[in-house]
């Protein structure tokens, strides 16, 4: 069975500085991908980044990257230049291809301005 | 709007009562899934459909659930004799499968049995 392990319940960040947050997980697989998905207060869940885990290269999405690390099976997720609206529960997700999510038990994200 | 509406947001029930949610996914999304949030948690896998065909249930859907998707359309889940360990956010997400690689999600639907 695969795991997703984030050990931050809670972080909090001044704006505009950098805060990464972390994941782990655990699977046998060798193709599958990995997400990061931010849920605001009382919002749905939308996704902030995405990475597929036969690319080497990291992916980013604006302030938004990952620092993927395959062979230590780690996902975490850098924010830059924090914004209040980045305020919300981050939660990251392994997914194997064609099959069902695998979610952590989520990191409470607070910039305080 | 990302394409995914749940309705009803909330529900409050009185236990034993039997509850269905609706969830309407845009055409495109091939396949469907529901998820179960409690709170403090992140989501967890109840089932999922590609197009009409339920493909595959979790351990977590007891004989007191059960989910539709008539015509791979809209779907629905039907909660029979709540409990009130049922209390939860119930997600719904679509997925044009092997388009997106990623889940849209709906706002969710809050079940809260009394």
């Amino acid at each position: 069975a695969q795991t997703v392990t984030q050990s931050q319940p809670e972080m909090s960040v001044q704006e505009a500085e950098t805060v990464t947050l972390s994941c782990t997980y655990d699977t046998s697989e060798s193709n599958y991908y990995l997400f990061w998905y931010k849920q605001p207060p009382s919002r749905q869940m939308i996704l902030v980044i995405r990475q597929e885990a036969y690319k080497q290269q990291n992916a980013t999405e604006n302030r938004f990257s990952v620092n993927f690390q395959k062979a230590a099976k780690s996902f975490s997720l850098k924010i830059s230049d924090s914004q209040l609206g980045d305020t919300a529960m981050y939660f990251c997700a392994f997914m194997k291809t064609g099959n069902q999510f695998y979610f952590g038990t989520g990191t409470s994200l607070t910039v305080i301005p | 709007d990302t394409g995914v509406s749940q309705n009803p947001r909330h529900k409050i029930t009185k236990r034993g009562q039997n509850v269905t949610f609706r969830c309407d996914p845009i055409s495109e999304h091939n396949r469907l899934y529901w998820y179960r949030q409690t709170l403090g948690q992140g989501p967890e896998f109840l089932t999922y459909f590609q197009n009409e065909a339920q493909l595959e249930k979790s351990r977590l859907l007891s004989d007191r659930f059960s989910a539709e998707r008539p015509k791979g359309s809209f779907s629905t889940l039907e909660i029979q004799r709540t409990e009130q360990g049922d209390s939860a956010m119930y997600l719904c997400a679509g997925e044009r499968f092997r388009v997106d690689y990623g889940y849209t999600f709906g706002s969710g639907t809050r079940l809260t049995v009394v």
